[in-house]
């Protein structure tokens, strides 16, 4: 019953290629979001969508940007990897509470 | 700005004894939500708790109650008769008026003592 899932669920690139993970929800909620988890740090948020073609820059934005053309898709390219961008990135929709559903994570790894 | 602080990286308990996982907050909005979440080891994010600023009664859900403390700007989790599926990161979180975005503390692992 995963109203949110994310592709791909692992990836391996190289430094200095782009890499583009995608968010695809079935819930139809506006606003999208995409937070990256590292060790100690909690999850920080990237960029967020408050609707179709409309996104927002989030705490550590630099080195990665977004589109959202449709109200189910919200992808984050990095536009030429780097290894600090090793990470787990997980996509998040929201909730009529206020919280989050979160996607399952991609686990990224830059070499 | 606002700030989740969770001061312990990791704890033990024993199974069936209760925990309490500490956060604290800093915001200057006078309307705002706090949650927890559980991420087990296999990775997903699962909504715990919900408390509103303005809510007069802590939050409880099952085992899991939030212990509101708003002077002290704190939003302690207390988890009761702890179980060994209880072992996860567990972390705070704060969405003030400021858009519709999330704030995550740093996290605490608890480690469940068969």
């Amino acid at each position: 019953d995963a109203g949110i899932t994310q592709s791909p669920r692992h990836k391996v690139t190289e430094t200095g290629t782009p890499v583009t993970l995608r968010c695809h929800q079935t819930e139809n909620h506006r606003y999208m979001y995409w937070y990256r988890q590292d060790p100690g740090h909690g999850l920080r948020l990237i960029h967020y969508s408050y609707g179709v073609k409309d996104t927002d820059k989030g705490e550590v934005s630099d080195g990665y940007s977004v589109s959202r053309s449709k109200t189910e898709d919200f992808l984050l390219t990095l536009e030429s990897a780097t290894s600090s961008q090793t990470s787990v990135y997980f996509c998040a929709i929201g909730t009529a509470q206020g919280g989050y559903t979160f996607g399952s994570g991609t686990r990224l790894t830059v070499v | 700005a606002q700030k989740i602080t969770q001061t312990q990286p990791g704890m033990f308990v024993q199974e069936k004894e209760a925990v309490t996982l500490d956060c604290t907050y800093d915001t200057s909005d006078q309307s705002y939500g706090l949650f927890w979440y559980k991420q087990p080891s296999s990775g997903e994010m699962i909504f715990l708790i919900y408390q509103g600023s303005y809510d007069e009664q802590n939050a409880t859900e099952g085992r899991y109650s939030l212990n509101f403390q708003k002077a002290r700007k704190s939003a302690n989790l207390v988890i009761s008769a702890s179980q060994l599926g209880d072992s996860a990161m567990y972390f705070c979180a704060m969405k003030g008026n400021a858009g519709n975005m999330l704030t995550f503390g740093g996290g605490t692992r608890l480690m469940v003592k068969p």
